[in-house]
């Protein structure tokens, strides 16, 4: 069961490079997210998805672009990468929609930089 | 990864000790909250949850408290170990989605 994959787990982009950062999950679960983790800030919302068809934006949408085809697949997009989006990137997923309380599964991570 | 933490809080504790890493909370109308435990390079992962209708919940060597009159959150790792250096953070679940505290490195001295 490998749970909740993401790639690439580095990445170096020069200013105006577009990317995809890929998630996978192998858990059925309904409800997917994107996290960006800077220091001192803890993680903040990027986008989110409650189903297959179906995502909406959370704190830190602005930069980022999210499309959710399958159940399994959640990749983020990246049009016109910035210095200010050098982060550590975290994918997760839970059984449902977090509001029904459960709990959400985290990928490794990506470590983007941008110079 | 390896910036995490910078900046954090550090709560360090003699390895055997008990340690106890606190939380504030935003919402008064959060009802369910977890704590997760992040080691350097990894994702975030489960350590224990409470919904808003206890004040008390045990895991293995680990409690978690929570006063919903002053929306305070606690954790208690009871004889600390090496293996539980980590940065700790609490999430309140806001509507669909949860919100992260800042988090607290956690320092197990030998």
């Amino acid at each position: 069961n490998a749970g909740v994959t993401q790639t690439p787990k580095f990445q170096v982009l020069k200013t105006g490079q577009s990317m995809t950062l890929q998630c996978a999950q192998d858990m059925n679960h309904e409800y997917m997210s994107w996290y960006r983790q800077d220091p001192g800030m803890g993680l903040r919302l990027i986008h989110y998805s409650v189903g297959a068809g179906i995502t909406d934006q959370g704190e830190v949408p602005n930069g980022y672009n999210v499309s959710r085809s399958t159940t399994e697949d959640f990749p983020l997009r990246l049009l016109s990468a910035a210095p200010s989006q050098t982060s550590v990137y975290f994918c997760a997923s839970s059984y449902s929609a977090v509001g029904r309380n459960t709990e959400a599964f985290f990928g490794q991570g990506t470590r983007l930089t941008v110079v | 990864g390896e910036n995490v933490g910078l900046h954090l809080p550090t709560l360090s504790v003699q390895e055997g000790d008990n340690s106890i890493i606190n939380c504030a909370y935003s919402n008064s109308a959060s009802d369910y909250f977890i704590w997760y435990k992040q080691e350097s390079g990894k994702g975030p992962q489960f350590i224990i949850d409470i919904r808003s209708n206890m004040d008390k919940r045990q895991g293995q060597r680990v409690t978690v408290l929570l006063n919903k009159t002053v929306k305070h959150l606690s954790l208690q790792i009871a004889a600390t170990q090496p293996g539980d250096s980590a940065v700790y953070f609490c999430a309140e679940n806001y509507g669909q989605n949860f919100v992260f505290g800042p988090g607290t490195r956690l320092s197990v001295l030998p």
